[in-house]
């Protein structure tokens, strides 16, 4: 069963930084990981996803890296702004033998980027 | 393309009542997702549907709960009886060919 694990839990930062947010997961037979945020009391917004043949996907100041054999993923958020405070998720698609499964989600990283 | 979409938002109800979930996934998806969100578990799979049949079903908690999906344009979570304990938001998801979808979630309050 595919286990997914957010490091750190929560992270308070000054305005300016660059900061990275960890992912591990157990199982490396994976489609493709995702990272989310969320907003207190919203729903999931989708940031990034990296295919399991990928190393790497950005999107502006994001920037998402997977190590598949490591079963490890970063997402380096350059230059925060108070208006990345959020809680992202980090979550794997994986496949069964009957093909893709459900998403397994990690339990997030409370970030919060003081002004 | 509306996304999709989720009824009721909001749900109370008093604990020992049936209550139902609606969901609606984009057109064209094949795939569809209910997930329960709690301070507790954080986010998990209940039950996922492939052209409309259910494959997994493993993360129902109890048989209170079931989900169907008549068609490729509709499906429901049902809890009956509800508990307090099944307070929680529950999303729902659909996916075309590689990325997952969500809906903006119903919270559920049982009291």
């Amino acid at each position: 069963k595919q286990e997914v694990t957010q490091i750190p839990a929560a992270l308070s930062v000054p305005e300016g930084e660059n900061l990275v947010l960890n992912c591990s997961f157990t199982d490396s037979a994976i489609y493709n990981l995702q990272w989310f945020r969320q907003d207190p009391g919203k729903g999931l917004t989708s940031l990034l996803l990296i295919q399991s043949s990928q190393r790497e996907q950005t999107s502006g100041r994001l920037n998402a890296s997977l190590d598949k054999s490591s079963g490890r993923s970063t997402l380096y958020i350059a230059a925060s702004q108070p208006g990345d405070s959020a809680t992202y998720l980090c979550a794997v698609d994986s496949y069964s033998g009957g093909g893709a499964d459900g998403l397994t989600f990690g339990k997030g990283t409370h970030l919060i980027i003081q002004p | 393309d509306a996304g999709v979409i989720q009824s009721p938002r909001h749900e109370v109800t008093e604990m020992g009542q049936e209550v139902t979930l609606r969901c609606k996934p984009i057109s064209g998806h094949n795939s569809l997702f209910w997930y329960r969100q709690t301070m507790m578990r954080g986010l998990e799979l209940l039950i996922y549907f492939n052209n409309n049949v259910p494959i997994d079903d493993s993360g129902m908690p109890e048989d209170r709960f079931s989900a169907k999906m008549p068609n490729a344009s509709f499906s429901t979570l049902k809890i009956q009886p509800s508990e307090p304990r099944d307070s929680a938001v529950y999303f729902c998801a659909s996916r075309g060919l590689t990325r997952q979808y969500f809906g903006p979630g119903t919270r559920l309050t049982v009291t």
